[in-house]
């Protein structure tokens, strides 16, 4: 089946660094997308990754390895508006996309 | 800038009740999806829509419909709603249709429904 894994819960201080990790598991592969959702809020994009290597947008960058299945969002110089959800999801050979649960990061002061 | 519009943000209802959930877009995007999201779960398809016209099943389309008569408008229907339906429902929209997933998804603010 198809599946995607992500860590359920970090936790990090403001002004560090943190990596949250997916795993996927898909029929073919078109993608990897990373998303934040803050409570109660839509989530809203934030990467995309077809090609196995790193992608920097200002604070954030995704990895990504097709052969090894995975992706990570690392997150720098970590701000307390950064406390929210973080959700991977994968495009299949159907491009649907498969999605994680969602990692929710907790930024300490 | 609306983006993509939802109604009603919150609503309860009684199980068995009909409710129509509302979508709105004003990006002439082709593709428009509604999910639900449940606690510990990730972002589930219901149904999709490619382009006006079409429709399709998503991962949990029972007791769902959809219709897409226009590009602007994908409502969702809960024909008779029972209480595992409670959720969040978010609507989406991507420039690209449902062959070409590629581009990024635009939500709306998402509607939270629980049924009694």
């Amino acid at each position: 089946g198809q599946n995607i894994d992500q860590p359920t819960e970090m936790t990090a201080t403001e002004g560090a660094i943190v990596q949250i990790n997916c795993t996927y598991q898909t029929s073919g592969f078109n993608g990897l997308f990373w998303y934040q959702q803050h409570a109660g809020e839509a989530p809203t994009f934030l990467s995309y990754n077809v090609l196995d290597g790193l992608e920097e947008k200002g604070r954030f960058s995704s990895f990504l390895s097709r052969s090894k299945g995975y992706s990570y969002l690392l997150l720098k110089e970590l701000q307390m508006k950064d406390s929210a959800s973080y959700l991977c999801a994968a495009t299949d050979s159907n491009y649907q996309l498969i999605w994680g649960a969602g990692t929710k990061l907790i930024i300490k002061p | 800038i609306a983006g993509i519009t939802q109604a009603p943000t919150s609503q309860i209802l009684a199980a068995g009740r009909r409710m129509t959930l509302r979508c709105t877009q004003d990006m002439r995007h082709n593709a428009m999806y509604w999910y639900r999201q449940d606690l510990g779960l990730g972002l589930r398809l219901i149904h999709y829509s490619n382009t006006a016209g079409t429709t399709g099943k998503g991962e949990v389309p029972d007791g769902y419909s959809v219709s897409r008569a226009n590009t602007d408008d994908f409502p969702l229907t809960l024909a008779s709603a029972v209480p595992s339906q409670t959720s969040v429902y978010f609507c989406a929209s991507s420039d690209g249709s449902g062959g070409s997933n590629t581009g990024e998804l635009f939500f709306g603010e998402g509607s939270r429904l629980t049924v009694l």
